[in-house]
């Protein structure tokens, strides 16, 4: 089966630094991917990560550890925009890429 | 390039009724796959459908179903609808499922709610 957590809710000030944590246990594993999505709106992507290690896009970056089965989103710079539900998600293994998607962490970002 | 397109946006229904939900990718791409979103269980997966196939399926029940078409339009139906199935229905795109680079195109979804 598959499991994938990351926190309900965060707060952050305007301008600081926030980390989201996604911890996942999966049977096989063929990528991990964080989604961006306002409220009434479609999700969008921010990034896809198949390896180990950091990658950077921005004010934005996404960390993997799949030995541990981790990862993290961090935000730079917060702004206001940056208020949003953040999505991780897991494409399984066995050749399918089905997304399994955790709850989202709604981030809110206040002046 | 137009994004990914969904109709209707809104619309009600009562139990028991059955409703057809449409959805025109971005222009090129091969897969449609579509998701159920609620506040309880968040964005969860229906199918995927990939040049006309269904080629992945999640653990729906069979009243959830899918088709896709030539031009690669995709339309789910919902029959015998519950009160559960009240959610947004998202569509996404993508050339091929996302395989390679992780990204889906998501529409604005269908916000179906059912009385």
């Amino acid at each position: 089966g598959q499991n994938i957590d990351q926190p309900t809710e965060m707060t952050a000030t305007e301008g600081a630094i926030v980390q989201i944590n996604c911890t996942y246990q999966t049977s096989g594993f063929n990528g991990l991917f964080w989604y961006q999505q306002h409220a009434g709106e479609a999700p969008t992507f921010l990034s896809y990560n198949v390896l180990d290690g950091l990658e950077e896009k921005g004010r934005f970056s996404s960390f993997l550890s799949r030995s541990k089965g981790y990862s993290y989103l961090l935000l730079k710079e917060l702004q206001m925009k940056d208020s949003a539900s953040y999505l991780c998600a897991v494409y399984m293994g066995g050749g399918s890429y089905i997304p399994t998607f955790g709850r989202g962490t709604s981030l809110i970002v206040h002046p | 390039k137009a994004g990914v397109t969904q109709t209707p946006r809104y619309l009600i229904k009562t139990r028991g009724q059955q409703v057809t939900l449409s959805c025109s990718p971005i222009s090129g791409h091969r897969s449609v796959s579509w998701y159920q979103q609620t506040p309880g269980q968040g964005l969860q997966f229906l199918f995927e459908y990939f040049s006309e196939t269904q080629r992945n399926k999640g653990n729906f029940p069979g009243r959830f179903s899918g088709r896709q078409f030539s031009n690669s339009r995709s339309e789910m139906n919902v029959s015998t609808l519950e009160l559960g199935d009240s959610a947004l229905y998202l569509c996404a795109s993508s050339y091929d499922g996302g395989a390679n680079t992780g990204e889906l195109f998501f529409g604005e979804g269908s916000r179906l709610t059912v009385l």
